[in-house]
């Protein structure tokens, strides 16, 4: 079946370094990968939206410079978040289509905590 | 806009004991509406979905209805048990963007043994 694999699970940074996140397909090709940020007290937020070979879209509030994505091919994809400060706390989820199917897999999450 | 309201952050319940979630959304259009549930240390799972007005969707014992004329959709099951313990999200799906979902901010459910 499809699945959506996402590491590291939780990372733990100092203020002001990067981190990076990775999210794989298994069984199905992931055309599109979003990206979403669960920060605490909040709910899901869409980042952005990354389709192979097209260009990402970036949600109001989210851009380019503070989350390069990188999307080379059917079942990878991977976010970085430059210069992590507090507010940048929370879980990040990659979610993949499966049009087969038309069902959005999430991945477990990778949790960030900035010190 | 577009958006989804759960009332209760948290409900704790008995095994055996009717589970009621409540979650109303706003919205134009004919969007398709999920419940999606997060255990703990995993990310949200597809619990059901129904994308046309009036149906209604169910899935392991889990139902719900897409009620157009209150903008509800409910989470209910009759009798739950220990392991239905997690974070239960209604999710409001975007016509023209599958991936521009609209979660609400979750109920968690703690079923006592």
């Amino acid at each position: 079946g499809a699945l959506v694999y996402q590491y590291p699970r939780r990372t733990i940074c100092k203020s002001g370094t990067s981190m990076r996140m990775e999210c794989q397909a298994v069984g199905f090709q992931a055309t599109s990968v979003a990206w979403y940020r669960q920060s605490p007290q909040k709910t899901f937020e869409l980042i952005a939206l990354s389709t192979v070979n097209s260009a990402i879209k970036y949600e109001q509030n989210f851009t380019q410079e503070k989350f390069p994505i990188s999307h080379p091919n059917l079942s990878f994809s991977s976010m970085t978040v430059l210069n992590a400060y507090l507010e940048d706390r929370g879980l990040y989820l990659c979610g993949a289509l499966d049009r087969g199917t038309g069902q959005l897999y999430f991945g477990e999450g990778s949790k960030l905590t900035v010190l | 806009g577009n958006s989804v309201t759960q009332m209760q952050g948290q409900v704790t319940l008995s095994e055996e004991e009717f589970l009621f979630i409540n979650c109303t959304y706003s919205t134009t259009g004919y969007p398709t509406l999920f419940w999606y549930v997060q255990y703990p240390g995993e990310g949200p799972q597809l619990l059901l979905k129904v994308t046309t007005a009036n149906n209604k969707g169910s899935s392991r014992g889990f139902e719900a209805t897409y009620d157009k004329g209150t903008t509800s959709f409910h989470l209910q099951k009759a009798s739950v048990q220990e392991s239905d313990s997690a974070v239960y999200y209604c999710v409001l799906g975007d016509d023209t963007n599958a991936y521009k979902v609209i979660f609400g901010k979750g109920t968690h459910l703690h079923v006592l043994p």
